[in-house]
């Protein structure tokens, strides 16, 4: 079975652009969240969807927004890009969100901001 | 702050060796994870606890859920070459991720191995 899946994998943008990233999470998998990892770092969390609603989100600015699908696909949009937003984006999926079902991750898309 | 305090920050160890590492947070957590993390690559999953004191293994990993609910270790017993990697405790806390799916990660144990 395919695991989490992210596109693009690696993105170059300058300061001011907008930027969206995708991802398809596992087969089954209705919950999906989205980490930012900057190096050296572990992740840090920026949102999560179940069933197409927000269902929590991190410390970040407005600049940074989500949706999912139908299909449980998610979108992340990042606006106004700036240097510090340069970092490698995960999405995780899970069944339901729920503690008992563990969030699995995607390789990541790697933003680099000039 | 650091909400969850991960160590050693990085270790280098001898083919064979045992490796153990640990997370500590002042907040109760009710779930913990521990995840491998290879260049280029996203966190993999390794081990899921669930209930305090749970003491779970998958082949050379062993990963237990502190009594406290304050603490987890991991411990790799019979290190070899392909161990080399980040990893990463990460959690869920009723404090500090609000009820959501919110995982508050460590900062990671960078692990090599000399063969």
């Amino acid at each position: 079975d395919a695991g989490v899946t992210q596109s693009p994998t690696h993105l170059i943008k300058t300061r001011g652009q907008q930027v969206t990233l995708r991802c398809s999470p596992i087969s089954g998998h209705k919950s999906v969240s989205w980490y930012q990892q900057v190096l050296g770092q572990g992740p840090q969390f920026i949102f999560q969807y179940y069933e197409k609603e927000e269902r929590g989100r991190g410390n970040f600015p407005d600049r940074f927004s989500a949706r999912q699908f139908p299909n449980y696909s998610s979108e992340l949009n990042v606006n106004a890009l700036l240097l510090g937003d340069s970092a490698l984006y995960l999405c995780a999926s899970s069944w339901d969100g729920s503690r008992n079902q563990p969030q699995h991750f995607g390789d990541g898309t790697r933003l680099s901001i000039l | 702050g650091q909400q969850l305090n991960q160590s050693p920050q990085s270790m280098f160890i001898q083919e064979g060796e045992d490796v153990s590492m640990n997370c500590t947070s002042s907040s109760i957590f009710n779930t913990w994870l521990w995840y491998k993390q290879d260049p280029g690559e996203g966190p993999v999953l390794l081990i899921a606890l669930y209930k305090a004191g749970e003491l779970t293994s998958n082949g050379r990993l062993t990963a237990q859920f502190g009594i406290t609910r304050k603490d987890s270790f991991l411990n790799i017993s019979a290190s070899i070459p392909s161990d080399v990697g980040i990893y990463f405790c990460a959690g869920l806390s009723p404090r500090l991720s609000s009820n959501t799916g919110k995982l508050i990660f460590g900062q990671g144990t960078t692990l090599q191995v000399k063969p």
